[in-house]
């Protein structure tokens, strides 16, 4: 699987849209971008997935470059409970594979 | 649908000692991982399992021995517990459907400490 590359932290005000890019330029054709986020100790929760086409729902947008050497996943209007650590993945679409977590973007939202 | 759930949530071993943790998922799912976290590290792939009777390693495998005998079971042994294995187990399933992958479920995790 590709290596993804995030920014440790971000800060965000309350109400405002947060982005959140991802680097991931040895990404293969077959390969997804999978988003997911980690609230305080919890375990990690899906949010969002991609091949190639931007894609939106009920949680966040995710908007992938052409080249699709990187991401960007939006809250469009972050609250409070949106602070989480957030992590950006790569996986192959078919076939058995593993998902393997970096380090991820620690997301502040501040009131 | 309780999804992914992991026995105990809690638990204090002493060094050499042994348990085994817990993960049950009531989804079908044929893919199973174990993986640990570090405090303010991500998560690292223990084990993984590809349906029942069919496990490998991950990438931090040794001091941990799995098993999968059924579809809905993936328990974790810890055989001579350390303090280096001090850390939240988490325990994930995902669906593969004509070879397409699925998101991943994880459980709420089970906090161990070896003292």
């Amino acid at each position: 699987d590709a290596k993804t590359t995030q920014p440790t932290s971000m800060d965000c005000a309350e109400g405002r849209a947060a982005n959140l890019p991802c680097n991931h330029s040895t990404i293969s054709g077959n390969e997804y971008v999978y988003w997911y986020r980690q609230i305080h100790s919890q375990g990690p929760q899906y949010i969002i997935h991609g091949l190639k086409n931007n894609e939106t729902n009920e949680m966040a947008s995710l908007i992938i470059t052409e080249d699709r050497k990187s991401s960007t996943l939006i809250l469009p209007h972050a609250t409070l409970r949106d602070t989480a650590v957030y992590y950006c993945i790569v996986r192959e679409g078919y076939n058995f594979n593993k998902f393997y977590f970096g380090s991820g973007t620690k997301l502040n939202v501040k009131p | 649908n309780a999804g992914v759930t992991q026995t105990p949530k809690f638990r204090i071993l002493k060094i050499g000692q042994s348990m085994t943790l817990q993960c049950a998922q009531d989804m079908n799912h044929n893919y199973m991982y174990w993986y640990r976290q570090d405090p303010g590290m991500g998560l690292k792939l223990i084990y993984y399992s590809v349906g029942a009777g069919i496990t490998d390693k991950g990438e931090v495998p040794n001091g941990y021995n799995v098993s999968r005998s059924t579809t809905e079971d993936f328990p974790l042994r810890l055989e001579l517990a350390a303090p280096s294995q001090t850390s939240v187990y988490f325990c994930a399933s995902t669906h593969s459907s004509a070879g397409m992958n699925t998101e991943a479920f994880f459980g709420q995790g089970t906090r161990l400490t070896v003292v």
